[in-house]
């Protein structure tokens, strides 16, 4: 079966410092991959998502993700974070052909001054 | 921006209550999806549909029902609320294919006395 770790529950990042979340899929296939944001009181924004081709992938408000296939990780990236990057973020993948999404727990990262 | 809306956004009733949770999307798309989130914890689906009068259930058991009579339509039902049912339900939608971005509402956070 399909599933999806981010090893990280919470992150507690400077701004203007860069920020790396984790995530790790178990798939037989190739994978397809996304990650989320979820701000406070809003429904889950897309941010990137890979399904072939170069392996880093750019996505919006500056993110990219990395996908490494001998790792099985997607692990997504930012520079430099802004106080807006607080919110918590899901990595999910793609378990059937029917665009059923399997999610991971999420990574909640507060951004301090 | 996505445009997909669900009622209400937060609700709180009393156990016994007949609650239906309200979703509908502008961008007609065939597949409409619901998500239950509880902190700190994946999004687990609980009923998906790939068109109209298809609905199927999800990976994680729910005592709700979904009906799909219109495309744009696909409401939640809980015939009578507990404190278990407590949460918040997420509901998106998706062009075809396993490709395709998935449009996520804002939620609705249900809380059952």
């Amino acid at each position: 079966a399909q599933s999806v770790t981010q090893p990280d529950i919470h992150i507690t990042v400077s701004e203007g410092a860069s920020l790396e979340l984790r995530c790790n899929y178990s798939y037989g296939a190739t994978p397809y991959l996304f990650w989320y944001v979820q701000s406070p009181g809003q429904g889950l924004q897309l941010l990137l998502k890979y399904f072939s081709g170069d392996t880093l992938v750019q996505g919006i408000k500056g993110f990219e993700a990395e996908f490494k296939r001998s790792q099985s990780s997607f692990n997504l990236r930012k520079p430099s974070v802004h106080w807006s990057d607080a919110a918590e973020y899901f990595c999910a993948v793609a378990s059937d052909s029917w665009g059923k999404l399997q999610f991971g727990a999420g990574t909640q990262v507060v951004v301090t001054p | 921006e996505a445009d997909i809306y669900q009622t209400p956004r937060y609700l709180v009733i009393g156990t016994g209550k007949k609650i239906t949770l309200e979703c509908s999307q502008t961008m007609g798309h065939d597949k409409m999806y619901w998500y239950q989130q509880d902190p700190g914890m994946e999004l687990h689906l609980i009923h998906y549909s790939y068109g109209v009068n298809s609905t199927e259930k999800g990976d994680l058991s729910s005592e709700s029902t979904v009906s799909r009579i219109r495309t744009e339509h696909f409401p939640l039902t809980l015939e009578s609320a507990r404190p278990s049912h407590t949460s918040q339900y997420l509901c998106a939608s998706r062009t075809g294919g396993n490709t395709g971005e998935l449009f996520f509402g804002e939620g609705s956070r249900l809380t059952v006395l």
